[in-house]
């Protein structure tokens, strides 16, 4: 039974790249959440989707970041243009509902920014 | 604003020494509590949740946590920790917003052999 799929599980880009994250739910599950951690910090929401849906994107940057989850495949964070200050740890997580359900974590992609 | 507080960032203990880990937050209505571990290596695990009732909750692995409401605090238990329990442990609240949780900073544990 197939945990939270994330890939690549490091990514290197230079500045001004684009990066693409993935992330498969786990089966069953059609809420998927991502989340950022910069070093020394802790997890920081960013977006909230449901199939073909954003439901929340309160976290989100406001310019070079965007989040899909299509209605078939996984779903992909994009972040434009990268700089430095994109490097972190990115976490997906999914769950079979939405609201107070636990969440099942994947293993993150950490982002390094060259 | 909505926020959760992990008093302690590095935590060092012996074998069979009990472990509490601090966990506040932000006055917010009702509220859905969980904390989550995170081994090295390892993605994030669940190892306890609070939603209501009983405010002594039992986990996985001799974990539990107290709510205490009217303290705002999850505090995390457990009455004697082995070295496997070395990792990362996150407090995480849902103010019942969606499924957005808001995390603490983390505690990591070490634990001396």
């Amino acid at each position: 039974n197939a945990g939270v799929m994330q890939n690549p599980r490091h990514l290197v880009r230079r500045r001004g790249q684009e990066a693409r994250l993935r992330c498969s739910p786990m089966k069953g599950h059609s809420h998927v959440y991502w989340y950022r951690q910069l070093p020394e910090e802790g997890l920081k929401f960013m977006v909230y989707l449901q199939k073909e849906n954003i439901i929340d994107e309160s976290g989100m940057p406001k310019e070079r970041f965007s989040a899909e989850f299509p209605k078939e495949g996984p779903s992909i964070l994009r972040i434009q243009q990268v700089v430095r200050g994109d490097s972190a740890a990115y976490f997906c997580a999914s769950s079979p509902q939405g609201g107070e359900q636990p969440q099942h974590f994947g293993d993150g992609t950490r982002l390094s920014i060259l | 604003a909505q926020s959760v507080s992990q008093h302690n960032h590095h935590v060092i203990l012996s074998e069979a020494a009990s472990l509490e880990l601090g966990c506040n937050y932000s006055y917010g209505g009702t509220v859905n509590l969980f904390w989550y571990v995170q081994y090295p290596g390892q993605h994030l695990q669940l190892l306890l949740k609070y939603f209501s009732g009983d405010p002594l909750v039992k986990g996985i692995k001799g974990f539990e946590a107290e709510f205490i409401k009217s303290k705002f605090s999850f505090n995390l238990r457990k009455p004697s920790v082995q070295w496997s329990d070395t990792a990362e442990y996150f407090c995480a609240v849902n103010y019942n917003q969606g499924g957005k949780l808001i995390f603490g900073q983390g505690t990591e544990l070490s634990v001396k052999p």
